[in-house]
């Protein structure tokens, strides 16, 4: 069964800090993996999906790495923002999940500190 | 833009109480998904249907039903509601198609069950 890791739960960082933010899986077989966000209360939203044959995404200071063989994700946001306080989750979705299930890791929760 | 729209935002039932949750999306979506979050749990799957009428169970489904009548509707139901049942439940819509699709994610419902 797929294992999707996020450590530590919690972080805080200054503004205007670089942010990093690392996720592991345990079966290298699957199709993409996807980070979230989820502000307080709130639903999630897609930020990146990188697809199995890819090593990266980026979408502004947003930048997601995989590093499949050895079952790593890194989301890296550059010069970090209050409004970038949210939980960010990894997701995976498993080549032995259909209909586009996904393995979920519990999240980060990241405070920005003005 | 995707829309899932969820039935309420809070909800507040008494212990024993038949619990409607109402999900619509608006994309034609085949797949449809109801999760629970509770702090330190992370995303449980409860249930998932990937056509009308069709359903499979998720990773905790006990006491929990769903409908698919409609595509774009997505029940989940509480026979009987539980303390133990107070929670979040995000509902989510993806596509299966590629491995560029993502799920779309409602806002949540914040049920409390006294």
């Amino acid at each position: 069964k797929q294992e999707v890791t996020q450590i530590p739960a919690a972080l805080s960082v200054p503004e205007g800090e670089n942010l990093v933010l690392n996720c592991s899986f345990t079966d290298s077989a699957i199709y993409n993996l996807q980070w979230f966000r989820q502000d307080p209360g709130k639903g999630l939203t897609s930020l990146l999906l990188i697809q199995s044959s890819q090593r990266e995404q980026t979408s502004g200071r947003l930048n997601a790495s995989l590093d499949k063989s050895s079952g790593r994700s890194t989301l890296y946001i550059a010069a970090s923002q209050p409004g970038d306080s949210a939980t960010y989750l990894c997701a995976v979705r498993p080549l032995y999940m259909g209909n586009n299930r996904l393995a979920f890791g519990k999240g980060n929760q990241v405070v920005v500190i003005p | 833009d995707v829309k899932v729209t969820q039935s309420s935002r809070y909800l507040v039932k008494r212990t024993g109480e038949k619990v409607f949750l109402e999900c619509v999306q608006d994309m034609d979506h085949e797949n449809m998904f109801w999760y629970r979050q509770d702090p330190g749990l992370g995303l449980r799957l409860i249930y998932f249907s990937y056509d009308v009428k069709m359903k499979e169970k998720g990773d905790i489904p006990e006491g929990y039903s769903v409908s698919r009548e409609k595509k774009e509707r997505f029940s989940l139901i509480l026979e009987s509601a539980s303390t133990n049942q107070t929670s979040m439940y995000l509902c989510a819509s993806s596509l299966t198609g590629t491995s560029t699709d993502t799920q779309y994610f409602g806002p949540g419902t914040r049920l409390t069950v006294l």
